[in-house]
Formats: structure tokens, sequence, C-alpha cells
């Protein structure tokens, strides 16, 4: 069964440029999560969604993140403009639908960004 | 409003010995889930144990075990006959069910020494 895929694995960019991060979940899973890692800290939830519905972006800065999942299957992660402190890892993962009993969330690779 | 404490930044062991890492939790659910992730310096987070609220028993998974008292909201995570190989970050993250929600603690790194 493939894992979680991410792309791009490592990105740099410039301060006030953009970003565009891809995620391709475990096929099947309805339930997906954006997560922030800054170096040296756990992850931060960015956004969930259950299918193509969000559920959670509490945490998500709307100013300049902003997420989608169009058809319920992959998403994309987008930052603009990016500012320095938006040097981290982002982790992807997924879950079955209807958490319960013996579900577990499955993580992507990660995609590191360096803002310079 | 759900909560993971890992008061132990870092910690250090000897090969083949045992350590034990801490964490609290808080959460007004009744059923959720509790887990210890592994995470290299690749950043790939690996699953290590799993442990569901409403069992008693204690999980465990080859050379790891966990302490879950439920009362106290504690699970740590003990690490028998470590090896070299279980350097890492360790987390340790909740799951509630009604919101499908995964929260993580800020992470202990374990250095294991030859």
């Amino acid at each position: 069964e493939a894992g979680v895929a991410q792309s791009p694995r490592y990105k740099i960019i410039e301060k006030r440029q953009s970003v565009a991060f891809w995620c391709n979940p475990i096929s099947g899973h309805a339930t997906l999560y954006w997560y922030q890692q800054i170096l040296g800290q756990g992850p931060k939830l960015l956004i969930q969604f259950q299918n193509n519905g969000v559920v959670d972006d509490s945490q998500l800065p709307k100013d300049r993140f902003s997420a989608e999942r169009l058809k319920g299957v992959d998403s994309t992660l987008k930052i603009q403009p990016a500012k320095l402190e938006d040097s981290a890892v982002y982790l992807c993962a997924s879950s079955p639908l209807g958490q319960g009993i013996g579900n577990t969330i499955y993580f992507g690779e990660g995609s590191w960004l360096t803002v310079v | 409003a759900q909560t993971v404490t890992q008061s132990q930044p870092e910690m250090s062991v000897q090969e083949a010995e045992t350590v034990t890492l801490s964490c609290t939790y808080d959460t007004s659910e009744n059923n959720y889930y509790l887990f210890w992730y592994k995470q290299p310096p690749s950043r790939q987070m690996i699953l290590v144990i799993r442990q569901e609220a409403y069992k008693q028993q204690n999980a465990t998974e080859n050379r790891f075990s966990v302490n879950f008292q439920k009362a106290a909201k504690s699970f740590s995570l003990k690490i028998s006959d470590s090896q070299l190989g279980d350097t890492a970050m360790y987390f340790c993250a909740s799951l509630t069910l009604y919101g499908n929600k995964l929260v993580f603690g800020a992470g202990t790194i374990l250095r294991v020494k030859s």
C-alpha cells in the first residue's frame, strides 16, 4: 500500500514570494491533515479536511496561508507571501473515515521550507 | 481544550539500558487515543505505540511499553534494551474520537550512547 506522498521535499524561497505544497493521501482515506513543524517544536495542526470539507482551520494564518482539497483526494497548501517565520517542515497526514477503534494517522515525509 | 505536555526536552541512555519518557495530557473527552511517535532526522513520523483510553491494560510493542495512568492523565513510554537506532525525537500525542484532532507535545530528544 502506498503511503502519504508529498512534494516538493525541499524548497528555498525569498521572503514575500509564494510557495505551494502538494499532498496525496493514502487511497480511501477521508481525513487529511496539514501540520507545521518549526525546528525544535512539536507539529501544530494548520488545517483538517474531512473529504473535501474543512473540519478545523482555527490555527491557519488565513491572511497568508490557504489550503484546498478538491474532489476530496489530494490537497494543496499555499503560502503567499512567505515570511521568515514560515520556515518549517510541513507535514501532511491522512486517516480513514470514521476515526475509531484501530484507526491510525499516517504521515508523509514532509516538505521542508526555508524562507530567506 | 486538548493539551499534551512533555517536560523532558532531552534524555540520554546507555545502549542496552532502559529509559522512560514522560507525558501528561489534558482532555475533556471520555473517548480518546494516546500515541508515541518517533521522528528521526529525516522528519518522518513513525508510530511507536498506541493506547486506547478505554483499555486499562498497558500497550506493549516489543521493546516499547507504556504506563497509562488515566486518573492522573499520564502516559509514559518505556524503552527497554535501548539501541543506537532508537536515537530520535519522541512525541507524545492525543487524539479525540470526536473531531479526530491529533495534538502533539513539544517532544523529547532521546540520545542512545554506545
